[in-house]
């Protein structure tokens, strides 16, 4: 069956060091995006891909980077993480064609201490 | 730009109650709308979802919403909760088309009570 998989589950860093998360899918969709949740904010958009070498930042993209070299994978980088960074984050994907929504991750939660 | 406002942070319910779940939207055209159930510790699962035609939608685990164009709402109603419905739910908005990204509201968390 077709998923999408984030690793690590939970990761805690310092302060300053370079992190980054996974995600990985096998649906063949070309979207592809990732959220942060924090208490009160809901989910909000850090970057997202519409395929291969395209990227954009979303709303809250200061501090964190993608890239897309391939359909399946987009990893999200936090050049020097802050305490601020410490969230749970959700990769997601949706299908370029008939639009119905996204297929999200199970979540990787980071800890910046 | 599009904006999603879920006014219920935390709504109680007594199991085998009805409960609706309010979710405002603002958007310019005809927007794609959604309602996805997170449990704790989970992914988002799609509940159900709305892009034209009859405005009350069936979802699953014996969910529908309704889309009121006049009132810019997409409200969530179950006509009686299960415990197994505790979870936080999240309302989100977007434009459709080949490349389009969702707008999440804040989410309201619902506890059910034996």
């Amino acid at each position: 069956d077709a998923e999408i998989t984030q690793s690590p589950r939970h990761k805690i860093t310092e302060t300053g060091r370079q992190v980054t998360l996974a995600c990985h899918q096998t649906w063949n969709h070309n979207n592809m995006f990732w959220y942060r949740q924090d208490l009160g904010h809901g989910l909000r958009l850090i970057h997202y891909s519409y395929g291969v070498q395209d990227t954009n930042k979303g709303e809250v993209s200061d501090g964190y980077s993608v890239s897309r070299s391939n359909t399946e994978d987009l990893p999200l980088t936090l050049e020097s993480a802050a305490s601020s960074q410490t969230s749970v984050y959700f990769c997601a994907s949706s299908d370029s064609v008939g639009f119905s929504g996204y297929t999200f991750g199970s979540g990787t939660r980071l800890t910046v201490v | 730009a599009q904006s999603v406002t879920q006014p219920d942070i935390h709504i109680t319910v007594s199991e085998g109650a009805s409960l609706e779940l309010r979710c405002n939207y603002s958007y310019g055209a005809t927007p794609y709308l959604f309602w996805y159930v997170q449990s704790p510790g989970q992914g988002l699962q799609l509940l159900l979802k709305y892009f034209s035609g009859d405005t009350l939608v069936q979802g699953i685990k014996g969910f529908e919403a309704e889309f009121k164009r006049s009132q810019s709402s997409f409200n969530l109603r179950k006509p009686s909760v299960h415990w197994s419905d505790a979870a936080e739910y999240f309302c989100a908005v977007g434009a459709g088309g080949t490349a389009s990204k969702l707008t999440f509201g804040t989410g309201t968390r619902l506890q059910v009570t034996l």
